[in-house]
């Protein structure tokens, strides 16, 4: 049983323009939602993240999106850059900081100058 | 936040051989977490561990295939035992404290 669920596997996108990865989770539980982006022969690198109190944060070009209801959340790029091409995963975990992280199977997002 | 260094980056394995990976942590840090990310895939837990206990597997993952040591608060590590081709995959560390949680550089295993 899946409880991130990354839908699009891939996504391309023309430089200059918003790119939107979308994230899905299952357990209520989570409380502590993150966005890693990865390179093949590197560890995931830490993008942006948010607390379950809010549903929004923003940093720099990055804006993470969090819909409780929806069990839903998104990262938007804004504007979208050739070096931003790499798999992005989304992951959460139910007690920030005292529990694995649950990942997502990523998307691969691949922008086009 | 914490600084991993992890070895090997990588490396190519015999079947039924073993590979030990390391990660050196430059700060002290209670929980360890071991992941493993098959080709393609998710990035999978494959156990906790904590100094001074026993690791605690997830499902699917038994002690001896993935024997994990953590003699003190900045070192661990996992052991591939008895290799075949399923287990070419990347191998992550990871330790989470105040900076949030941080990555090891991962190691690529092939096994041939």
């Amino acid at each position: 049983d899946q409880q991130v669920k990354q839908n699009s596997p891939s996504l391309s996108v023309q430089e200059g323009r918003i790119s939107i990865l979308n994230c899905d989770y299952t357990n209520s539980m989570f409380d502590y939602f993150l966005w890693y982006k990865k390179y093949p022969a590197e560890g995931p690198t830490f993008l942006i993240s948010i607390s379950s109190i809010k549903d929004k944060n923003e940093d720099g070009r990055f804006t993470v999106f969090l819909n409780k209801s929806a069990k839903h959340l998104s990262l938007h790029i804004v504007p979208s850059q050739p070096g931003d091409s790499a798999v992005y995963f989304c992951a959460a975990s139910e007690n920030r900081g005292n529990t694995p992280l649950v990942f997502g199977k990523g998307t691969r997002l691949s922008v086009i100058a | 936040s914490a600084v991993i260094s992890q070895k090997p980056s990588r490396d190519i394995c015999q079947r039924g051989t073993s590979l030990t990976i390391q990660c050196q942590v430059d700060s002290q840090v209670t929980m360890m977490f071991w992941y493993r990310q098959q080709p393609g895939q998710s990035l999978t837990l494959i156990a906790t561990a904590n100094q001074g206990s026993e690791a605690t597997y997830e499902s699917g993952f038994v002690i001896d295939k993935f024997p994990i040591s953590r003699p003190n608060l900045t070192f661990s590590t996992l052991t591939v035992s008895n290799l075949s081709p399923e287990d070419s995959s990347i191998y992550l560390c990871s330790v989470t404290g105040i900076g949030g949680y941080t990555f090891g550089s991962g190691t690529r295993l092939t096994v041939v």
